[in-house]
């Protein structure tokens, strides 16, 4: 079956412009995590969705991030007015239901945004 | 926000070599630990994931030890070959469902 999928694979934008980041899940998972890799760091927690409720929003690092899971499958990452420091490979990860311990995550390819 | 961290950061080593990394994390409100292995243009990709104090698992030439109690994890790989390359990831799950990861291990076996 298919694996996670994540569009645009890249994406530059221009300072102060909006975009968003897409994130289709593997069929079935509940769960669904972004994260971003900004350049010589580690992986940063956004933001956590279970069905399509986000029960973690502790990661978004201001309120020009949003995200919102519809139909427990797709989700969407906007970044309002984009600044330079938001430039960084985001990162969607799912997984089988919660409850089961020994599921791990399945990562997308990640976007690369680039905000000039 | 939990600290994970990894050591070392890098790590160059011949070909045929043996080596192996840490993870230490929190012993409170431990879910799983999770080791995950990220090649360059690729996704990182789940290695094991560890539940029980004690826990050894083991794919070909990788494997990895839990200790929940002191909290760490080590991860060895034995007889190095170049396609194992890549950037070693370690995730602590908190009994929240939440993925807290480390800033990895870079390795690079040089043939």
């Amino acid at each position: 079956g298919a694996g996670v999928s994540q569009s645009p694979s890249n994406k530059v934008t221009e300072k102060g412009k909006d975009v968003e980041l897409r994130c289709d899940p593997i069929s079935g998972h509940t769960a669904l995590y972004w994260y971003r890799q900004s350049l010589g760091q580690g992986l940063e927690f956004l933001i956590y969705f279970q069905g399509n409720s986000a029960p973690d929003k502790s990661g978004l690092p201001s309120d020009r991030f949003s995200a919102e899971r519809t139909g427990g499958s797709v989700s969407t990452l906007t970044i309002q007015r984009t600044q330079q420091e938001d430039s960084a490979v985001y990162l969607c990860a799912s997984s089988a239901f919660v409850g089961t311990v020994h599921s791990p995550l399945h990562f997308g390819n990640g976007t690369r945004l680039t905000v000039t | 926000i939990l600290n994970v961290e990894q050591s070392p950061q890098s790590l160059h080593v011949q070909e045929g070599d043996s080596t192996n990394f840490t993870c230490s994390f929190p012993s409170s409100n431990f879910y799983a630990l999770h080791w995950y292995r990220w090649e360059t243009a690729k996704s990182p990709e789940a290695l094991f994931v560890m539940t029980l104090n004690g826990d050894e698992k083991k794919k070909g030439r990788i494997s990895a030890t839990l200790n929940t109690k002191e909290g760490y994890s080590y991860l060895y790989i034995k007889g190095s070959q170049p396609e194992d390359s890549a950037t070693y990831l370690c995730a602590f799950r908190s009994t929240g469902n939440q993925f807290y990861f480390g800033t990895g291990t870079s390795l690079t076996v040089i043939p």
